[in-house]
């Protein structure tokens, strides 16, 4: 069974602080890494999809990491803002091609 | 970009009954749908695979009697919770992807179930 974990939960930070959390998947046959962001009441939307080590993407305030040969992947925002306020998903892909979804961050910006 | 709607969005039904659940994509042909499952404070459990004009393929312990999925088109499937029961009550989600690299999957805004 593959198990895909995230960390923290369920964070609160203040409007203007820089957060980050942490996806950890099996390292082994390693094919790609995916970001969600995913707000109440709408579609899981994707950020990032990430396939080689050291891989880095960014997006606005937002940017990812990625590191197969230990298994885990970084999200950070920069600068919190209210609207960054969902429930952060990654998803990891083996060669097997379907995706295993950690259960999520859900993140509360407060103004 | 990419947009998949799913319909109804919020369903209660009695139990014994019967629920189907649709899944659109709306600006593109879907080569894959997929369905998922999600309890409370869980991850999304993968329950099915489907590609248009083929049999779904089920994860095991997914009974395929109970959840039957159609994808009779490039742009529709739809999940079909056959006499559900309270057990069945949760909150289903498609994705659909494209052909291409990595197959980049759009999500629903899902369904949730409620079986009385």
């Amino acid at each position: 069974i593959l198990n895909v974990e995230q960390s923290p939960q369920s964070l609160h930070v203040q409007e203007g602080d820089s957060t980050n959390f942490t996806c950890s998947f099996p390292s082994s046959n390693f094919y790609a890494l995916h970001w969600y962001r995913w707000e109440t009441a709408k579609s899981p939307e994707a950020l990032f999809v990430m396939t080689l080590n050291g891989d880095e993407k960014k997006k606005g305030r937002i940017s990812a990491t990625l590191n197969t040969k230990e298994g885990y992947s970084y999200l950070y925002i920069k600068g919190s803002q209210p609207e960054d306020s969902a429930t952060y998903l990654c998803a990891y892909r083996n060669y097997g091609q379907n995706f295993v979804f950690g259960p999520g961050t859900r993140l509360s910006v407060l103004p | 970009g990419a947009v998949v709607s799913q319909h109804p969005s919020r369903v209660i039904c009695k139990s014994g009954t019967s629920v189907k659940i649709e899944c659109r994509s709306l600006d593109f042909q879907a080569t894959t749908m997929f369905w998922y499952r999600q309890f409370p404070k869980q991850s999304l459990m993968l329950m099915a695979t489907s590609n248009e004009g083929s049999k779904a393929t089920y994860e095991q312990g997914v009974e395929k009697d109970k959840f039957l999925i159609n994808h009779a088109s490039l742009t529709l499937s739809t999940l079909t919770v056959t006499s559900a029961h309270p057990e069945d009550s949760s909150f289903y989600i498609c994705s659909a992807t494209t052909s291409g690299s990595y197959n980049e999957q759009f999500f629903g805004p899902g369904t949730r179930l409620t079986v009385l």
